[in-house]
């Protein structure tokens, strides 16, 4: 079954503390992507990727990091240096070009201790 | 760089009425439209999408028009039922750059059986 996975679908993070979210596709699509998601704010870009070990900065990069070692993964880092970083993240994936549409993983819901 | 407002932020309709849903965008490259539904606790889904060389697209109750003159798009939504309930975000492709959507901030419909 084609799809993305993310993982945990709950994380909470003490302070100074930084934490991975985990995002995997067998979709075989080189562009990933992860976005920021909170109440009346819509999709915020983080961090994008379209092809393996290359990424870019998106609309709120500050306070995280990602890497892009293999197609299938995109793991997304949110570092003591984000300051309020309770929200749903939410991974997708899609094929580059024009009229692509975007698939997205279940979402990772982070809190603070 | 792109900017997609989206109106109503929130829409309240009875069962069997018709929801309307617009979008405004800022770059004239933007040709790429898709709109996507996003349920409680779900990830977002694509519900359909229109290219920039076609002014309108049905697909059973749901359709979308384009108007590239005046830079909106609309989702149509007819004869809700109380499964239409949802989060739904519009967005737009630049094939000029990068090929990455800019989402609108999402309207929250309700339909009251």
């Amino acid at each position: 079954d084609g799809g993305i996975t993310q993982s945990p679908k709950y994380l909470f993070r003490k302070e100074g503390q930084n934490v991975t979210l985990s995002c995997e596709q067998n979709l075989n699509h080189d562009a990933m992507y992860w976005y920021r998601q909170d109440p009346g704010q819509g999709l915020r870009l983080i961090y994008y990727s379209q092809i393996v070990n290359d990424f870019q900065k998106g609309d709120i990069a500050e306070g995280y990091s990602v890497s892009r070692e293999k197609k299938e993964s995109f793991p997304l880092t949110v570092t003591s240096a984000q300051k309020n970083p309770t929200a749903f993240y939410l991974c997708a994936s899609s094929r580059v070009g024009v009229s692509q549409p975007q698939h997205f993983g279940d979402g990772t819901r982070l809190s603070i201790l | 760089g792109e900017n997609v407002e989206q109106h109503p932020s929130t829409l309240s309709v009875q069962e069997g009425d018709s929801a309307v849903i617009k979008c405004t965008y800022s770059d004239s490259a933007s040709n790429y439209f898709p709109w996507y539904k996003q349920e409680l606790g779900k990830r977002p889904q694509l519900i359909i999408d229109i290219r920039s060389n076609v002014g309108e697209k049905k697909d059973q109750r749901i359709a979308v028009t384009l108007n590239k003159t005046a830079k909106h798009f609309s989702l149509h939504i007819t004869e809700t039922q109380p499964e239409d309930s949802a989060v739904y975000f519009c967005a737009a492709n630049n094939a000029g750059g990068s090929y990455i959507p800019t989402f609108g901030r999402g309207t929250s419909l309700i339909v009251h059986p």
